[in-house]
């Protein structure tokens, strides 16, 4: 199984702030790479897929990078509605698996 | 627009069964891949189980192989996940899917609660 390892398990940031997650698959997933975003008590919604394709309807605050085993979840300035739990997910090659989670919370 | 709802979660006892619904609306269920996904209490994201776009093709995680099935009814427009010999990890959240390869839409989640 392809492993996916999240950075940081958590984060304290201010509103405004520029944040970056990364995400490191123990082998190459050619961009087959997703983020999500969970809410406490809600479903996880999806971000962006292909690595860095924003889902429609994101605000473009949201930016997706990477390629090979190395992929960066970007928030170019942090709005209060952003403090959440987020999720990569690797979906190249069964069993699809997902990152541990980046709690992101306020400073 | 899209929706899934989940429902049939509860509490069982250890070895006993449940089965898990999805409706699905906004969209025909049989031109399109589902997933179930579950999260433990506290815990990440677990990918469970998929069927393919025609149902003909099912997937399932090792950890509950032999023991889920999941299947669908086209004539309802819903998913299911049978969960049978239910174990004490098997409580989770189990949220239905769109698609099989990154998931687009999610339903609310449905807990199933594994206790004596």
């Amino acid at each position: 199984d392809i492993q996916m390892i999240q950075s940081p398990a958590s984060l304290s940031a201010s509103v405004g702030d520029r944040v970056t997650i990364t995400c490191r698959a123990s082998q190459g997933i050619r961009n087959s790479l997703a983020w999500y975003q969970q809410q406490t008590g809600k479903a996880p919604k999806l971000l962006l897929y292909e690595a860095s394709r924003l889902e429609s309807g994101v605000p473009s605050r949201f930016s997706g990078s990477g390629s090979g085993t190395d992929y960066i979840l970007t928030i170019s300035s942090l709005q209060p509605e952003d403090f959440a739990t987020y999720y990569c997910h690797q979906y190249s090659r069964t069993p699809y698996t997902f990152g541990q989670g980046t709690r992101l919370e306020i400073k | 627009e899209v929706q899934l709802l989940e429902s049939g979660g509860g509490l069982v006892q250890p070895g006993g069964s449940l089965r898990l619904s999805c409706a699905a609306s906004g969209f025909t269920l049989s031109n399109f891949p589902m997933t179930w996904v579950r999260q433990a209490p506290g815990r990440g994201l677990e990918w469970v189980s998929s069927i393919s776009g025609r149902g003909r093709t099912t997937f399932y995680a090792d950890s509950v192989k032999g023991r889920f099935t999941i299947s669908r009814d086209t004539s309802k427009n819903t998913l299911s996940l049978q969960m049978n010999s239910l174990r004490a990890e098997d409580t989770a959240v189990y949220y239905c899917a769109k698609s099989d390869s990154f998931y687009d839409h999610w339903g609310q989640g449905a807990l199933v609660t594994v206790s004596s």
